[in-house]
């Protein structure tokens, strides 16, 4: 156990319906990125934010997808309209300094 | 984009045996880290080498770095079942704010330790 917790563990979803996780980073980690990682593939990054303002976002996170991280505590990621392709392995992590990151445990996601 | 890469895709060992995995990248860097995953789970920081240093230790896991080559691999001595996971090398991009704040990943080695 890294700290970093993700809700839910698992979600199944029918094409088209939208779907929301949460990230709770370790408490006195600043920053947070998401990344999504499918069968087979190493992790890809999506988004970070320090504090509260989210700094980049991949070309991977398309108009349906939309973070927050409100008062720089937990995260949010929001995925609209969702489409097969959408299913992956959904990962947090937080950091504190440049370097070595805490992952969560990840949320599967599976669209139906 | 992934930045790094790992070779061998998979590797199968008895228990006690030594592991090897190495990894390759393309651009310059400023530290390559290791993460282990076991199947299904999150990623876990195994150690991370600087770019001024060549060779690092931590326990079991010994890892070298070759700016040189723009390599590394990771050695894991008298492996156990329990080492079986899949290992992928990151290594760090600088974003445009000027701070290197993400991670690029390889696709990974598969290890199997059999008992």
């Amino acid at each position: 156990d890294t700290g970093v917790s993700q809700d839910p563990r698992h979600k199944i979803t029918k094409r088209g319906q939208n779907v929301t996780f949460r990230c709770d980073p370790i408490s006195e980690h600043n920053r947070l990125y998401w990344y999504r990682q499918t069968l087979g593939q190493g992790p890809e990054f999506l988004t970070y934010f320090q504090n509260e303002a989210q700094l980049e976002k991949s070309r991977l996170l398309s108009d349906r997808f939309s973070a927050e991280r409100p008062k720089g505590s937990f995260s949010t990621l929001e995925i609209q309209r969702t489409e097969q392709g959408d299913s992956a392995m959904y990962l947090c992590a937080s950091s504190l300094r440049e370097d070595e990151q805490f992952f969560g445990p990840g949320t599967r996601l599976t669209v139906l | 984009s992934q930045q790094g890469e790992e070779d061998p895709q998979a590797l199968s060992i008895q228990e006690g045996e030594n592991a090897t995995m190495n990894c390759s990248y393309k651009t310059s860097i400023n530290n390559l880290q290791w993460y282990r995953q076991n199947s299904g789970r999150g990623l876990v920081h195994l150690i991370l080498i600087r770019s001024n240093e060549r060779e690092k230790h931590s326990g079991r896991l010994r890892v070298t770095l070759d700016t040189s080559k723009k390599s590394s691999s990771l050695l894991i001595t008298a492996s156990r079942a329990a080492d079986t996971a899949s290992y992928f090398c990151a290594t760090p991009l600088w974003g445009s704010g000027g701070s290197n704040y993400k991670l690029t990943f390889g696709k990974g080695t598969l290890l199997t330790v059999n008992p």
